[in-house]
């Protein structure tokens, strides 16, 4: 079965700082990931994704993250961040097929602070 | 049209109460999910439809009927909901295969 760890419940940077939320995955075989963000009662946007190839994957809001198969880990990573970002970050993994049953990661709940 | 839309923002009904919530996608894609989202958790799968068929259903209560009338429209008919089934009801559509899944802004439901 596959699975997400967020260790980081709640994570606060100062405005300006760089950031980094953890996630580490569960699956078999090659997995397809995700991070998505989630402003307060709204729904999910997707920031990136990695299916295969170059494993640095850039995304929107000047957001990357980067797939490490060795420490199944898919961290995302910003050099500088905006109050605006301040929001819920879900990572995901899912499998292939014609739909897919996506797993989400438990949040990251991100605080910027002026 | 690059979104998917659900109506309506907000819900409130009560136990005997029969209501539906609607979720529409005009991006020409196959797949169609509802998810429920409890207060600070992550969203959970309740039904998948895939090219108009029932694909996965989660175990969810029958108070919870899904339906997929045709392949942009998926509805969510409730009735005789609890209380403990209020959340943040979401809707996602997807190409399927490689790609990633499109959500809308959610139902807020409060069942009284």
């Amino acid at each position: 079965a596959q699975s997400v760890t967020q260790p980081d419940i709640h994570i606060t940077v100062s405005e300006g700082a760089s950031l980094e939320l953890r996630c580490n995955y569960s699956y078999g075989a090659t997995p397809y990931l995700f991070w998505y963000v989630q402003s307060p009662g709204q729904g999910l946007q997707l920031l990136l994704k990695y299916f295969s190839g170059d494993t640095l994957v850039q995304g929107i809001k000047g957001f990357e993250a980067e797939f490490k198969r060795s420490q199944s880990s898919f961290n995302l990573r910003k050099p500088s961040v905006h109050w605006s970002d301040a929001a819920e970050y879900f990572c995901a993994v899912a499998r292939s097929g014609g739909y897919q049953k996506v797993t989400f990661g438990i949040g990251t709940k991100l605080q910027v602070i002026p | 049209d690059t979104e998917v839309t659900q109506t309506p923002k907000h819900l409130v009904m009560g136990m005997t109460n029969k209501k539906s919530l609607k979720c529409e996608q005009h991006m020409g894609h196959r797949a169609m999910y509802w998810y429920k989202q409890k207060a600070k958790k992550p969203p959970e799968l309740m039904f998948v439809y895939s090219y108009e068929k029932l694909s996965i259903n989660e175990s969810v209560p029958s108070r919870f009927s899904p339906e997929c009338p045709n392949s942009s429209l998926l509805n969510l008919h409730l009735h005789a909901l609890q209380p403990e089934d209020s959340a943040l009801y979401l809707c996602a559509s997807s190409p399927g295969g490689y790609n990633e899944q499109f959500f809308g802004p959610g139902t807020r439901l409060t069942v009284l």
